[in-house]
């Protein structure tokens, strides 16, 4: 079946450092793929997605690239801020499961000043 | 502005009771879902619903109920069934068309 996996944190940056976040995927079809943010006591929001290989999605200066042969959709900031302290999500929504939503455990970033 | 309102915020069950948690959406989405949130876990997917008057169990249906006879409102009944309801819930929706889901801003339920 279709399932997510996303790097385990708890990932800690010093301010302005480069973050990756791997994520990888496992889909029966040819899915959407998406990274959404959770701050504390919050709901998920969309950070940024890419509908079809080669994609490039891109938000507040985070990126991330849709990777067909590789199965990949690593999230990148090339220079993080205390405020993107948060917990990341990567998701998939694949097609040939009527679109139904596939999340990964999170990862839980922190940014030191 | 539209969105997603869920209430109520923190909610406290006694045991042997059920209670409600509220979600409503002026979207206008045609899909509803509640997913289920563990410190330290990822989403885990209760019941959804595509379409007013139908709704589907998701991995973890068992203890929990809901109905969607409106297209704004997908309320969801923690049950006296469900022996661990202590965790964070999140209501979303989404549109057919986009294909994204938005979500609410989520209700602590904690057991007394």
């Amino acid at each position: 079946g279709d399932s997510v996996t996303q790097m385990e944190g708890p990932v800690t940056l010093s301010e302005e450092a480069f973050l990756t976040i791997n994520c990888t995927y496992t889909a029966t079809g040819y899915p959407s793929l998406f990274w959404y943010v959770q701050y504390p006591g919050e709901g998920l929001q969309l950070l940024l997605k890419a509908t079809k290989a080669d994609d490039k999605g891109s938000n507040k200066g985070f990126e991330a690239t849709y990777r067909k042969e590789t199965t990949s959709f690593h999230l990148e900031k090339g220079s993080v801020q205390v405020s993107d302290s948060a917990v990341y999500f990567c998701a998939l929504s694949d097609p040939n499961t009527g679109n139904q939503f596939y999340f990964g455990t999170g990862t839980s970033l922190t940014v030191i000043p | 502005d539209g969105g997603i309102t869920q209430s109520p915020k923190y909610l406290f069950r006694k045991e042997g009771q059920n209670v409600t948690l509220s979600c409503e959406q002026n979207l206008n989405h045609d899909a509803m879902y509640w997913y289920r949130q563990d410190p330290g876990q990822g989403l885990r997917l209760i019941y959804y619903s595509q379409i007013v008057n139908d709704f589907q169990k998701g991995d973890i249906a068992e203890g929990y109920s809901v109905s969607r006879e409106k297209k704004e409102s997908f309320p969801l009944t923690v049950t006296s069934a469900q022996k661990n309801p202590t965790a964070f819930y999140l209501c979303a929706s989404s549109t057919g068309t986009k294909n994204i889901q938005y979500f609410g801003a989520g209700t602590r339920l904690s057991v007394l």
